[in-house]
C-alpha cells in the first residue's frame, strides 16, 4: 500500500527557511507516470498547491510562491523536499505531500489529480 | 480568494440529496478535468471524483460529479452522517500552469 509521510520541524521562526521532506513507500518515486507535490491549508481555511516535481528533476511552481519555494527530489532515498524561504506568519499551515498522476494530450503533460495524500504535518511560524 | 468558487456551506438531512457547485473560468473547467476531493474532521483530503465524473475504487456510487462550461457539480445521494466533511473542487489551470482548488463546502448532515 503506497504511502508518503511528511518530516520536518514543527515550528519555524520568522524570516528563516521552512524544510519538509516527504517520505514515499510503496511505490517508486521514479514512476513515469506521476508528479510529487506540495499542498498546504492555514488553519481553518482552504487547500493551496505550492509545487510539484518530477522524478527528472523538473519543477513548477505555484506563480504566487515561485519566489521563496524550492522543490526537489531524490530518487535514491525515495523522497522529495519542499524548501520555503523567508516565511511570514501567513506561511502557518498544515503541509501535505501528494502524489500527483500525470496526464498528457497533444504533446503537453499536466498534473491530473492528487490520489494520495500524507497525512500532513504543521508548521507553526513564530519567534 | 480562491480560482474556484464553491459555497462555503451546504446541509440535508439523512437520505437526501445534496449538491455542491463549483465555479470557475475558460483556463480551467472550462478546458479541464474537474476533481472532488473530500476532507473528513481532522484529517488530509482524499480524491472523491477525478476527471468529471470517476470515482476512484472504493468510493461509493453515492457520490456523482458531472461538468457543463465552466461549471462543476458534486452530488451526494442518500445522505449519512459520516458524509459531514469539507469538500474541494480542484481543476488544473492553463494560465497559471498548476492546479487551482475551490474554497470548500462545508457540508453538514442535520
Amino acid at each position: 500500500q503506497m504511502q508518503l509521510q511528511e518530516s520536518g520541524p514543527g515550528l519555524v521562526k520568522p524570516s528563516e527557511t521552512l524544510s519538509l521532506t516527504c517520505t514515499v513507500s510503496g511505490a517508486s518515486i521514479s514512476s513515469s507516470s506521476y508528479y510529487w507535490g506540495w499542498i498546504r491549508q492555514p488553519p481553518g481555511k482552504g487547500l493551496e498547491w505550492i509545487a510539484t516535481v518530477y522524478y527528472s528533476g523538473s519543477t513548477y511552481y505555484s506563480p504566487s510562491l515561485k519566489s521563496r519555494v524550492t522543490i526537489s527530489v531524490d530518487t535514491s532515498k525515495n523522497q522529495f523536499s519542499l524548501k520555503l524561504s523567508s516565511v511570514t506568519a501567513a506561511d502557518a499551515a498544515v503541509y501535505y505531500c501528494a502524489r500527483g498522476r500525470k496526464y498528457c494530450s497533444s504533446g503537453t503533460c499536466l498534473l491530473d489529480y492528487f490520489d494520495y495524500w500524507g497525512q500532513g504535518t504543521l508548521v507553526t511560524v513564530s519567534s | 480568494q480562491s480560482v474556484l468558487t464553491q459555497p462555503p456551506s451546504a446541509s440535508g438531512t439523512p437520505g437526501q440529496r445534496v449538491t455542491i457547485s463549483c465555479s470557475g473560468s475558460s483556463s480551467n473547467i472550462g478546458s479541464n478535468y474537474v476533481d472532488w476531493y473530500q476532507q473528513l474532521p481532522g484529517t488530509a483530503p482524499t480524491l472523491l471524483i477525478y476527471r468529471n465524473d470517476q470515482r476512484p475504487s472504493g468510493v461509493p456510487d453515492r457520490f456523482s460529479g458531472s461538468k457543463s462550461g465552466t461549471s462543476a457539480s458534486l452530488a451526494i445521494s442518500g445522505l449519512r452522517s459520516e458524509d459531514e466533511a469539507d469538500y474541494y473542487c480542484a481543476a488544473w489551470d492553463d494560465s497559471l500552469s498548476g492546479p487551482v482548488f475551490g474554497g470548500g463546502t462545508k457540508l453538514t448532515v442535520l
